[in-house]
């Protein structure tokens, strides 16, 4: 199956650093790359999403990379604010047949000092 | 309605009650899922709901028991669970490929 690996596990930084989140998967046939906010007792939310036709994705203060021939995608948060102290979670869809099956990487608990 | 509804919010349950997990979305999305999450770990996938057929069950033990009576909805009967089940199943749905759409959960503890 998919294996997905999140690094790194706690990232602790200043309001207004730059924070990046990295992932890699195995399986070379998923196209669909989606990255998850979750609040502390809150639901997961989506925050953006990149396909494998596209290198980058940016929304405002958030980015997305994917390097598919090296299999890792980054999400990067520039102008960080205490606000964005939460758990994200890469994913990953399975390719071929198995649409609709996304595993999650570890999660990356992210904290923000004012 | 960009919502998963999710009921119960809570739910206190001994090994040998029968009880269910009930979800509703009303956003015609396709594919429905159940997830289960245990504390600071990510979502598991348990089942996978496409067009109102089960395509993806992620072998789960037979004491859940999913349901999809029609695309609105989203059933998970509990019957034997064991205290190791306690957890957070999340609800979620989607178009194919797209965006997931979780509700807020049902917060699982047995006893």
């Amino acid at each position: 199956g998919e294996n997905v690996e999140q690094h790194p596990s706690t990232l602790s930084v200043q309001e207004g650093d730059s924070a990046v989140i990295k992932c890699t998967y195995s399986d070379s046939a998923s196209n669909y790359f989606p990255w998850y906010k979750q609040e502390l007792g809150k639901r997961p939310q989506l925050i953006i999403d990149i396909r494998s036709n596209v290198g980058e994705k940016k929304d405002q203060r958030i980015a997305v990379t994917l390097n598919k021939t090296a299999k890792h995608f980054s999400l990067h948060i520039t102008e960080t604010q205490p606000e964005d102290s939460a758990v994200y979670f890469c994913a990953v869809n399975a390719g071929g047949t198995s649409y609709g099956k996304l595993t999650f990487g570890q999660g990356t608990i992210l904290t923000v000092h004012p | 309605d960009t919502e998963v509804t999710q009921t119960p919010k809570h739910l206190v349950m001994g090994m040998t009650n029968k009880k269910s997990l009930k979800c509703e979305q009303h956003m015609g999305h396709r594919a429905m899922y159940w997830y289960k999450q245990k504390a600071k770990k990510p979502p598991e996938l348990m089942f996978v709901y496409s067009y109102e057929k089960l395509s993806i069950n992620e072998s789960v033990p037979s004491r859940f028991s999913p349901e999809c009576p029609n695309s609105s909805l989203l059933n998970l009967h509990l019957h034997a669970l064991q205290p190791e089940d306690s957890a957070l199943y999340l609800c979620a749905s989607s178009q194919i490929i797209e965006e997931l759409f979780f509700g807020e959960g049902s917060r699982l503890t047995v006893l």
